[in-house]
């Protein structure tokens, strides 16, 4: 059973314009939510997380919105970059001792200049 | 900053052989994972573990063993490695403070099983 859901599997967005990658879960016990991103050839990194006290984190260019409710959340990558093109992994996890991260399989992102 | 390294970087085997994946991180990080990665698959937890000599089966830990003889070493053991275990592997460990876990990855490990 998938616990972590992304949408869409691989978007192209031209430069400038906004891409939206979106993420769902089943477990309510979830309440940490890391993105991680990926480059060619490199290993994951932390983008930007959140937690469900809060409905939207932002950090630059890049905001996640967060639907507790829908068991729903997107990341928002605005004026994206030709250097933003990577994979973006949604990941949820539960806090309080089992901190075992369950990750989604992914949204491939290519942005064109 | 987290320091996690793998090696080797690249192992070809044979199927049928036996396969140690190494991990070191030195950041005194409790928590350590293993992944695999695959194309439409994402990152898939094989064994994790919290701590020195504790080990826990991830969701796919079939066909694989774990050893944490250390705080900074997690090892991944193929001990009869198949074709199907082809696959880039990733260990991970991760800084809990605050409730929330950062996960710092290596490099990966390309493993070839003919």
């Amino acid at each position: 059973q998938q616990q972590v859901r992304q949408s869409p599997q691989s978007l192209t967005v031209w430069e400038g314009e906004t891409a939206i990658l979106n993420c769902s879960y089943e477990d309510s016990t979830f309440d940490y939510f890391p993105w991680y991103w990926q480059f060619p050839r490199e290993s994951p990194a932390l983008l930007i997380a959140i937690r469900p006290v809060s409905n939207k984190k932002e950090d630059g260019r890049f905001t996640i919105f967060f639907n507790k409710r829908e068991k729903k959340l997107s990341l928002h990558i605005t004026d994206s970059q030709p250097g933003d093109s990577a994979t973006y992994f949604c990941a949820a996890q539960t806090s309080g001792g089992n901190y075992k991260p369950t990750f989604g399989k992914g949204t491939s992102l290519v942005v064109h200049p | 900053e987290a320091a996690v390294t793998q090696s080797p970087r690249n192992k070809v085997a044979v199927t049928g052989g036996k396969v140690t994946l190494s991990c070191n991180q030195t950041n005194n990080h409790n928590n350590m994972y293993w992944y695999r990665q695959d194309t439409g698959h994402g990152l898939r937890l094989i064994h994790y573990s919290y701590g020195a000599g504790s080990t826990e089966k991830g969701d796919i830990p079939d066909g694989y063993k774990a050893s944490r003889p250390s705080q900074e070493n997690f090892s991944l053991i193929l001990e009869l490695a198949t074709p199907s275990q082809t696959s880039v592997y990733f260990c991970a460990s991760g800084d809990a403070g605050g409730r929330a876990e950062t996960l710092y990855f290596g490099s990966g490990t390309r493993l070839t099983v003919l």
